[in-house]
């Protein structure tokens, strides 16, 4: 079984701090997403990684950024919180190749509070 | 451009009665087609995928889609609901075929099913 971990289910942190968040999955997948997800609006996509040290901006990268210096491993990073960053955080891979098996792989989430 | 509406943002079942749960896409170009399903405090978990072989899509659980190009349709249906399908459930679009972008999927607002004793 593919297995998506994140460090924290819940976190609570004050505006202005530098915030990680740490995903790790163990399947090798070259594809790696960090989305956030918010009542009445769904996931939305942060960034996403295809390789190693290559990241892509998604929908809505302000304020964020990310790093991968590790295929198994993709962090994100709030360099100042706000709170309007509090919210529900789901790191995802999967494999590369072709789209018709981009089948993602969720983690259980980290919630987020900034207060 | 693709794009993913979901009809409903919630709807409410008694236990055995037929699911529907509806979902409407936009895509410029041969889209794959996934619902995902979470639970309670969960991770979203793959129930079922579209990638253009058979229209009539079988997952996980009883759950079936069924893909209607002439009605850019991807409504998810369940003959008989269990309690323990109580849940949150997303459609999702996303490019069938690699090429920039394609690494993006796009998710609907999510339907919250209840399942009543």
């Amino acid at each position: 079984d593919v297995k998506v971990t994140q460090s924290s289910r819940y976190l609570v942190k004050r505006t202005g701090e530098k915030v990680f968040l740490e995903c790790v999955q163990d399947m090798d997948h070259e594809n790696m997403f960090w989305y956030r997800q918010d009542p009445g609006l769904g996931l939305r996509l942060i960034y996403f990684s295809y390789d190693v040290k290559m990241k892509e901006k998604g929908d809505i990268p302000e304020g964020y950024s990310v790093s991968r210096e590790k295929k198994e491993r993709f962090s994100l990073i709030l360099e100042s919180a706000s709170t309007n960053q509090t919210s529900m955080y789901l790191c995802a891979s999967s494999p590369g190749g072709s789209v018709a098996k981009n089948i993602q792989y969720f983690g259980a989430g980290t919630r987020l509070s900034v207060l | 451009a693709q794009s993913v509406t979901q009809l409903d943002s919630h709807v409410s079942v008694s236990e055995g009665t037929p699911v529907l749960l509806r979902c409407n896409y936009s895509s410029s170009y041969s889209p794959s087609l996934f619902w995902y399903v979470q639970h309670p405090n969960k991770g979203l978990q793959l129930l079922l995928k579209y990638t253009s072989a058979a229209t009539l899509v079988k997952g996980i659980n009883g759950f079936e889609a069924e893909f209607k190009k002439s009605e850019t349709s991807f409504h998810l249906t369940k003959p008989s609901a269990h309690m323990s399908d109580a849940a949150e459930y997303f459609c999702v679009v996303g490019p069938r075929d690699s090429g920039a972008g394609s690494y993006q999927l796009t998710f609907g607002k999510g339907t919250k099913l209840s399942v009543i004793p």
